[in-house]
C-alpha cells in the first residue's frame, strides 16, 4: 500500500453510543485489510481482517468493518461501545509485491469512551 | 490465541551501550518475524522482516549495522540496538507470523513491546 490514512486521531464517544473509525488506503495492487486494537501498555491484538469474500467482516468484541473497494475504505464500526473499548485502534493494509509481503499501519485513532 | 512475548518490557541504558531485545513465539513456530518501531502518538514503522535462518530484510532508511537482527530459531528473534543514542529511545514491537496454512495472509501476532530509554 502506498499509504494508510486514519482520518481521526481521536474519537470521544459516550458509552452505549455507536462509533465509526475511518480508514482509507491507497494501493495499486490487491490488498488485505486489518484492524488492530492496542490497550495501554499492551501489544496489538487483531480485531478483524478482510482477505476476500464478503465485504462485511465481523470481528471480536462486537466490532465489524466493511471493505469498500471503490472508495478504498475499510471503516470500523460498533453499534454500542463500552468503557472497556477505550484504546488505540490501528488500521493496517498488507500487500504482496516483488519486494515481498508488507504491512503498513495507519497513524492510529484513539477511541475514548466516556460514562 | 497465539502468544508472543518480548523481553525486557522496559530498559534504560546509557548512551553508547548496546541493548538486546528478545521476541519469542511461545506456542507456535514463526518462520517470519517483524520488528516495528512506534513513536509517541505515531503509527508503527516497520524496521525489518526477519526470516528464520536467513538475513533480515531492512526497510529503507533503517541502518542494519545499528539495528542487528538475528532469527536463530523458529521461536526466537532478537533485535540489538548497537551504540544506542537518545534518539533511539522508542517503543519497539515485534510480531510473528504463523504460517498455519502456508498463506502469506496468515495473521501476525504482536508482542507487548519494549520501551527503550537511552540517557
Amino acid at each position: 500500500a502506498q499509504s494508510v490514512t486514519q482520518l481521526d486521531s481521536q474519537v470521544p464517544v459516550f458509552e452505549e453510543a455507536p462509533v465509526e473509525l475511518r480508514c482509507n488506503y491507497s494501493s495499486s495492487v490487491s490488498v488485505y485489510l486489518f484492524w488492530y486494537v492496542q490497550y495501554p501498555n499492551q501489544g496489538l491484538q487483531l480485531l478483524l481482517k478482510y482477505l476476500s469474500g464478503s465485504t462485511l467482516v465481523k470481528g471480536i468484541n462486537g466490532f465489524e468493518a466493511e471493505f469498500n473497494k471503490s472508495q478504498t475504505s475499510f471503516h470500523l464500526r460498533k453499534p454500542s461501545v463500552h468503557i472497556s473499548d477505550t484504546a488505540e485502534y490501528f488500521c493496517a493494509v498488507s500487500e504482496y509485491n516483488t519486494g515481498g509481503f508488507k504491512t503498513i499501519f495507519g497513524a492510529g485513532t484513539r477511541l475514548f469512551v466516556k460514562a | 490465541g497465539a502468544v508472543v512475548s518480548q523481553h525486557p518490557s522496559r530498559v534504560i541504558c546509557k548512551s553508547g551501550t548496546s541493548v538486546k531485545i528478545e521476541c519469542r513465539s511461545l506456542d507456535f513456530q514463526a518462520t517470519t518475524m517483524f520488528w516495528y518501531r512506534q513513536f509517541p502518538k505515531k503509527s508503527l514503522m516497520l524496521m525489518a522482516t526477519s526470516n528464520e535462518g536467513s538475513k533480515a530484510t531492512y526497510e529503507q532508511g533503517v541502518e542494519k549495522d545499528k539495528f542487528l537482527i538475528n532469527h536463530a530459531s523458529l521461536t526466537l528473534s532478537t533485535l540489538t540496538v548497537t551504540s544506542a543514542h537518545p534518539e533511539d529511545s522508542s517503543f519497539y514491537i515485534c510480531s510473528a507470523r504463523m504460517l498455519a496454512s502456508g498463506s502469506v495472509t496468515d495473521t501476525q501476532y504482536f508482542g507487548p513491546g519494549t520501551r527503550l530509554t537511552v540517557l
